[in-house]
């Protein structure tokens, strides 16, 4: 079962680049790296997934070493409305019984 | 809005009860996940659905049961209530694979007095 440990919180100022760390150090060979982010009485909702190396799309990159042990999620330029919690979440591909969401990491973005 | 709903928003019951939770997933996926969040205990994978068989376990205890029906919603069944059950419940929806975007619904808040 892929574990996964993350900070419990971090601060940033508006404007500043935001990196999350995520540690899964029992990924196995057919697990994807997911990364959600939930506002309070919300449902989680998706940013981005990655495999290896590094992925970007419109919101935030997600960065994979080589032996795929942790992962970094990157928020560039972060808002006040980026305050939340997210979830870095190890994903099966054959099935869903080893789902595991991290304990999350509250971020919290000031001016 | 993910186009996933849950029903009701809220629910208030008392130990030893029953309650049914409801969750219509977004149209065109068939798979159904169920979660629980609570303060202590972070977002636990119940158990998931796909077309309208069960497909994984997780964290589910043997009080609480699901079904997916053949129109695709999902109903999550909750039986003698404990004190500890309350949390915020919540389904997700995805076309089928693991790795599939998870569209994740409102949630159902369950107090159990």
């Amino acid at each position: 079962l892929a574990k996964t440990t993350q900070p419990i919180s971090m601060d940033s100022y508006e404007g500043q680049e935001v990196n999350i760390t995520c540690s899964h150090n029992n990924i196995a060979t057919n697990d994807y790296i997911t990364w959600y982010q939930q506002f309070p009485s919300q449902g989680p909702r998706f940013i981005i997934q990655g495999y290896k190396t590094k992925v970007t799309n419109e919101v935030a990159s997600l960065f994979i070493p080589a032996d795929r042990k942790s992962s970094t999620l990157s928020l560039p330029r972060v808002s006040l409305s980026d305050t939340a919690v997210y979830y870095c979440l190890v994903v099966n591909t054959g099935t869903a019984s080893k789902l595991t969401f991290g304990t999350g990491t509250r971020l919290q973005v000031t001016l | 809005d993910s186009g996933v709903t849950q029903t009701p928003k809220h629910l208030i019951t008392a130990t030893g009860q029953r309650v049914t939770l409801r969750c219509s997933p977004r149209s065109g996926d068939l798979s159904v996940y169920w979660y629980q969040q609570s303060l202590d205990q972070g977002l636990q994978f119940l158990i998931q659905y796909y077309n309208g068989e069960e497909r994984a376990k997780g964290n589910i205890l043997e009080r609480f049961s699901a079904q997916q029906f053949p129109d695709l919603h999902s109903e999550l069944n909750l039986s003698s209530l404990e004190l500890g059950d309350s949390a915020l419940y919540f389904c997700a929806s995805c076309l089928g694979s693991p790795t599939d975007t998870q569209y994740f619904g409102p949630g159902t808040r369950l107090t159990v007095l």
